[in-house]
């Protein structure tokens, strides 16, 4: 399973309110990213990171901010929760060429 | 950016049957893998595959890099079979840190 871990593994939320999940992995992997997944679509990049305080936008980072200030763990922020950040978020990292994903994060925003 | 086409969306299959899924992509790519989400949510690595022929088990897939395509084929299926299989590709623009771009995903059941 690559070692990796999200917590928390389900949440649910008040529009308007800070979220962040937490992303860890025990194998020292230099590159980790966040994706969402959503009903009818595969997974979207939201973030990713490829050292530590070294991060970039995806395809749908709008309304998230991430931090990694150390190589185990990387941190996805909802600044201010709306419904549409309604979604599973997916945490992943490379192994030489494979990415590895982690088993989510169910986020309701209500 | 680079676009991902899986074929067919759906597939309902007797137990035992074979299935041949198809990842149709737009450019070239430096990075393919097809993945198994399976009913509780968890994605499961099946191929990293971006060029050639691989077989572990019941599963096999090939890349034809050159015509951008791949082929996921499932022999004798099972019941844990049933999921969603996403083919997801990295083109090379991206220096290789890019996260994947991926397809929409085959819904598979599998009937007993």
């Amino acid at each position: 399973d690559a070692g990796i871990t999200q917590s928390p593994r389900h949440k649910v939320t008040e529009t308007g309110t800070p979220v962040t999940l937490r992303c860890h992995q025990t194998e020292n992997h230099r590159y980790m990213y966040w994706y969402r997944q959503d009903p009818g679509h595969g997974l979207r990049l939201i973030h990713y990171s490829y050292g530590v305080k070294d991060t970039d936008k995806g395809e749908v980072s709008d309304g998230y901010s991430v931090s990694r200030s150390k190589t185990e763990d990387f941190l996805l922020t909802l600044e201010s929760a709306t419904s549409s950040q309604t979604s599973v978020y997916f945490c992943a990292i490379s192994a030489g060429a494979e990415q590895y994903f982690g088993p989510g994060t169910r986020l309701t925003v209500t | 950016g680079i676009q991902v086409e899986q074929s067919p969306p759906d597939l309902i299959l007797q137990e035992g049957a074979n299935s041949t899924l198809r990842c149709n992509f737009s450019d070239s790519v430096n990075n393919l893998q097809w993945f198994h989400q399976n009913p509780w949510g968890q994605l499961i690595n099946l191929f990293y595959i971006p060029s050639g022929t691989k077989q572990n088990g019941r599963l096999s897939a090939t890349t034809v890099a050159t015509e951008r395509y791949s082929l996921l084929y499932i022999s004798s299926s099972q019941t844990t079979d049933s999921g969603v299989y996403f083919c997801a590709v990295m083109g090379y623009s991206g220096g290789g840190a890019d996260g994947l771009t991926f397809g929409k995903g085959t819904h598979l059941i599998i009937q007993p």
